[in-house]
């Protein structure tokens, strides 16, 4: 399985854009790239996937550059709604036998 | 769709007892994995299944600890006894497939205490 690194925690004031950016050195040809999101007592929730360039959706944007070695989930404009856990997951789209395994995650907190 | 269900959604037991958390996947998803989520250790995945069958159960703590999914619909896990560390969140999720590009649907979790 391809390990991911990414930041602890990260602060930021309403209105603003995040960019929070996975390492993720060891993924394989057949890797995709998954965010979710945790809200506090709540379980985790699928936010954007992608393998490579850019993916867009109504929640956010995800960055993955050619070489796929690190990969940057972008949420423009948060609100304070927007504070939660954001975990960054690696995982084989072909072989099915790996499930997706998630990390610490990164603790946004969002500021008024 | 009811999305992932879990019951109960709060349990609190005292040492020794035994504990039945219960989970019902979303229909016509054909894996179901079982996590717990504590503040120091994270989100752990403790088993997983795929088409009722029991993948791999490594992230099971103890001998303690076990589940079972005897149909598509239903998947339970037991710890016998319980201890005061095993207290935490346990979600259940379910997807289409084992890992991408199904997205895995969580529930809303029990939330376990163990006096």
């Amino acid at each position: 399985l391809a390990k991911t690194t990414q930041p602890i925690s990260m602060d930021s004031y309403e209105g603003q854009e995040v960019n929070i950016t996975c390492s993720h050195n060891n993924i394989a040809t057949n890797d995709y790239i998954t965010w979710y999101q945790q809200f506090p007592s709540q379980g985790p929730r699928f936010i954007i996937q992608g393998y490579k360039t850019k993916v867009t959706n109504e929640v956010a944007s995800l960055f993955i550059p050619a070489d796929r070695k690190s990969s940057t989930l972008s949420l423009p404009r948060v609100s304070l709604s927007d504070t939660a856990v954001y975990y960054c997951l690696v995982g084989d789209a072909q072989s099915g036998n790996t499930p997706l395994v998630f990390g610490k995650g990164t603790r946004l907190s969002v500021i008024a | 769709d009811a999305g992932v269900i879990q019951s109960p959604r709060h349990e609190v037991t005292e040492m020794g007892q035994e504990v039945t958390l219960r989970c019902k996947p979303i229909s016509g998803h054909n894996s179901l994995f079982w996590y717990r989520q504590t503040m120091m250790r994270g989100l752990e995945l403790l088993i997983y299944f795929n088409n009722n069958v029991p993948i791999d159960d490594s992230g099971m703590p103890e001998d303690r600890f076990s589940a079972k999914m005897p149909n598509a619909s239903f998947s339970t896990l037991k710890i016998q006894p319980s201890e005061p560390r095993d207290s935490a969140v346990y979600f259940c999720a379910s997807s289409f497939g084992l890992a991408t590009p199904g997205e895995q649907f969580f529930g809303p979790g029990t939330r376990l205490t163990v006096l």
